[in-house]
């Protein structure tokens, strides 16, 4: 694809509901990271892949946050029982070796 | 400084202004400085990547200088256009680690009013 690609691109969930956003990446792209960014805050780090491997999660807010790149290339953000405090806008973007990243669109987590 | 701060946090400017925002980041450790321009529904987009001390990048009106010692950098836009409404984020990353994760400022929102 031309770009990365991300879905949904708005999701609304009740408080307790699990959720998984999904990231496609620029073909190619070894490096995948996914941020949080809060209402009013720069994006923050949560978690970072270089091909299938997962080599820093020390951004994730807590264990009910999980991610995966099993094949290397789509990545799943998944989070369990949600709150409200995790409502923003997912970013996932990705990375060649040059150290440009390539975003997506986000999506935006509201969770009632 | 342990963040990456960015100033003013907005920004309202008439078409035709020329305008600059700081970007400030921990000098120690330094590896490069981004510039991104993200506009409301579409993915951020990158503008500037920058490494070394005194390093001026351009883009069209946009142009971009960098101080690794003292750590800061300054977007310019010179002759604001309304197209160029959107937030800029700046980002750092540090050399250790190996994966130059980037560290992202709140952003500037500018807004250019016809």
């Amino acid at each position: 694809g031309a770009g990365v690609s991300q879905s949904p691109r708005y999701k609304v969930a009740k408080r307790g509901q699990d959720v998984a956003l999904r990231c496609d990446p620029i073909s190619g792209h070894v490096s995948l990271f996914w941020y949080q960014q809060a209402l009013g805050q720069g994006p923050e780090f949560l978690t970072y892949f270089q091909n299938e491997a997962q080599l820093d999660k020390s951004g994730l807010p807590s264990d009910r946050f999980f991610a995966e790149r099993p094949e290397g290339s789509v990545s799943t953000l998944k989070i369990q029982r949600t709150q409200k405090e995790d409502s923003a806008v997912y970013l996932c973007a990705t990375r060649t070796m040059a150290d440009t990243q390539y975003f997506g669109p986000g999506t935006r987590l509201t969770v009632l | 400084i342990l963040n990456v701060e960015q100033s003013p946090q907005s920004l309202h400017v008439q078409e035709g202004d020329s305008t600059n925002f700081t970007c400030s980041f921990p000098s120690s450790n330094f590896y490069a400085l981004h510039w991104y321009r993200w506009e409301t529904a579409k993915s951020p987009e990158a503008l500037f990547v920058m490494t070394l001390n005194g390093d001026e990048k351009k883009k069209g009106r946009i142009s971009a200088t960098l101080n690794t010692k003292e750590g800061y950098s300054y977007l310019y836009i010179k002759g604001s256009q309304p197209e160029d409404s959107a937030t800029y984020l700046c980002a750092s990353s540090p050399l250790s680690g190996g994966s130059y994760i980037p560290t992202f400022g709140r952003g500037t929102s500018l807004i250019v009013h016809p």
